[in-house]
């Protein structure tokens, strides 16, 4: 069984490019969630799926970012005309009520760190 | 007031000793508590999860938990200089399913 996987694992970009990640979960999980982590900062909620549903949305999503998963398996997280502050790590995360320890239990993906310039 | 706090540390424990990690959260609709480890430059990686009141011991490491008190925290025993990390703590609150994290609280083990 492999873990949740990112792609890709680095992005530098140019301040107003547009960038898109992928995250494959865990395959029996069916949700699915995105963070963004910030040097010295714990992981901040973007944006959570359960099947192809995006069932929450943080305030930090603007409206540049968009998140899908559309046959709910893999999701991709994009942002549009990016900016110097959206540098950071990006992580996914995924989870099933039905497994691990009942708890629905969050396990991370390795993340797509991004460089905007 | 943050929903989640620790203190960023450096705390700094001797190879062999007991590091104590501890936690704070202030919705009291908080159910279940996670505590994540989490290495230079990597992905935060599960370690340990508590939802009631009291002990969960696991290997080295044991979770406490008191609601009351809207306190969790880890204890770490007989230390290694691979335990060296940030220790960060999440909490879910009920009806939620999004983990809401602290800062993280920087862990150096001394051999």
């Amino acid at each position: 069984d492999t873990g949740v996987s990112q792609n890709p694992r680095h992005k530098i970009t140019k301040r107003g490019q547009n960038v898109t990640f992928r995250c494959d979960p865990i395959s029996e999980h069916n949700r699915l969630y995105w963070y963004r982590q910030t040097l010295g900062q714990g992981p901040e909620f973007l944006t959570y799926f359960q099947n192809e549903a995006q069932l929450e949305k943080s305030r930090l999503l603007s409206d540049r970012f968009s998140a899908e998963r559309p046959k709910g398996s893999f999701s991709t997280l994009e942002i549009q005309r990016t900016e110097q502050g959206d540098s950071a790590m990006y992580l996914c995360a995924s989870s099933s009520l039905r497994l691990a320890g009942g708890l629905d239990e969050q396990f991370f993906g390795p993340g797509t760190r991004l460089t905007v310039l | 007031q943050k929903e989640v706090e620790q203190n960023s540390g450096p705390l700094s424990v001797p190879e062999g000793a007991i590091a104590s990690l501890n936690c704070t959260y202030s919705d009291r609709g908080s159910q279940s508590f996670f505590w994540y480890r989490q290495y230079s430059g990597k992905s935060p990686e599960l370690i340990m999860f508590i939802y009631s009141n009291g002990d969960k011991e696991d290997g080295r490491f044991t979770a406490q938990l008191n609601k009351a008190s809207q306190y969790v925290s880890l204890l770490i025993r007989d230390s290694q200089p691979s335990d060296s990390a940030t220790y960060l703590c999440a909490v879910k609150i009920q009806g939620a399913q999004k983990l809401v994290f602290g800062q993280g609280t920087r862990l150096t083990i001394n051999p």
